[in-house]
């Protein structure tokens, strides 16, 4: 099993420019998650999914959307990149069985923006 | 979920047990506790967890007290490859929901 693997792993972008992060597992996970993480900070919650079809908000959503058309990919899309948006992004995946918290982190992608 | 405590830094030698303090004194009776850590530039590792019994597994022990307010990580034999963010994190087993990760613990590993 690969785990939690993430497209690109490192971008720069330029204020203004649109891209889209990937982030695909193979465990068979219904719950996924987008975190970012700036510099000496923990991890912040973007935006999750508790199944395919079906994306929520969590603690810092704005400038970002997300998308889960097929249960082993979750897309991350900045419309317009903000250099407030620079970060390492991580996503993670868990199981909806046995023990909800053990979540499982891809490698990170990380994005400046100029 | 309970707000944790932990140092901010820790040093240990190499070969020597790493002891790793967290305080969560508002534990309630259905949270558990979790252990995650970040090596650098990496994403977070799930190490171990635990409701109120003492846990081991490959990697570490994990010691809670009897009354829950505080536990403890250990790693027996540090390496230096065990210099990490070590995070503790209290939570209810709740689906689908986000990891609260504090500053962490900063340990470093040195020979």
């Amino acid at each position: 099993n690969a785990g939690v693997t993430q497209t690109p792993k490192f971008r720069v972008l330029k204020t203004g420019q649109s891209m889209t992060l990937l982030c695909a597992q193979d465990m068979n996970h219904e719950y996924m998650y987008w975190y970012r993480q700036d510099p000496g900070m923990g991890l912040r919650l973007i935006h999750y999914s508790v199944g395919e079809g079906t994306t929520a908000k969590g603690e810092v959503p704005d400038g970002y959307n997300v998308s889960r058309l097929k249960k082993q990919n979750f897309l991350l899309g900045l419309e317009s990149a903000a250099p407030s948006q620079t970060s390492v992004y991580f996503c993670a995946s868990s199981s909806h069985q046995g023990d909800y918290n053990e979540q499982f982190f891809g490698p990170g992608t990380r994005l400046t923006v100029l | 979920d309970a707000k944790t405590t932990q140092p901010t830094s820790m040093d240990c030698a190499e070969g020597r047990a790493a002891n790793l303090p967290c305080n969560h004194s508002t534990i309630s009776g259905n949270e558990y506790v979790y252990w995650y850590r970040q090596i650098h530039s990496q994403g977070p590792q799930y190490i171990i967890h635990g409701l109120k019994n003492n846990e081991t597994n490959e990697m570490a022990s994990l010691i809670i007290t009897e009354d829950r307010k505080s536990s403890t990580l250990i790693l027996p034999h540090a390496t230096l490859r065990d210099t990490a963010v070590y995070y503790c994190i209290v939570r209810r087993p709740v689906a689908g929901t986000a990891l609260i990760f504090g500053k962490g613990t900063t340990l470093s590993v040195s020979s």
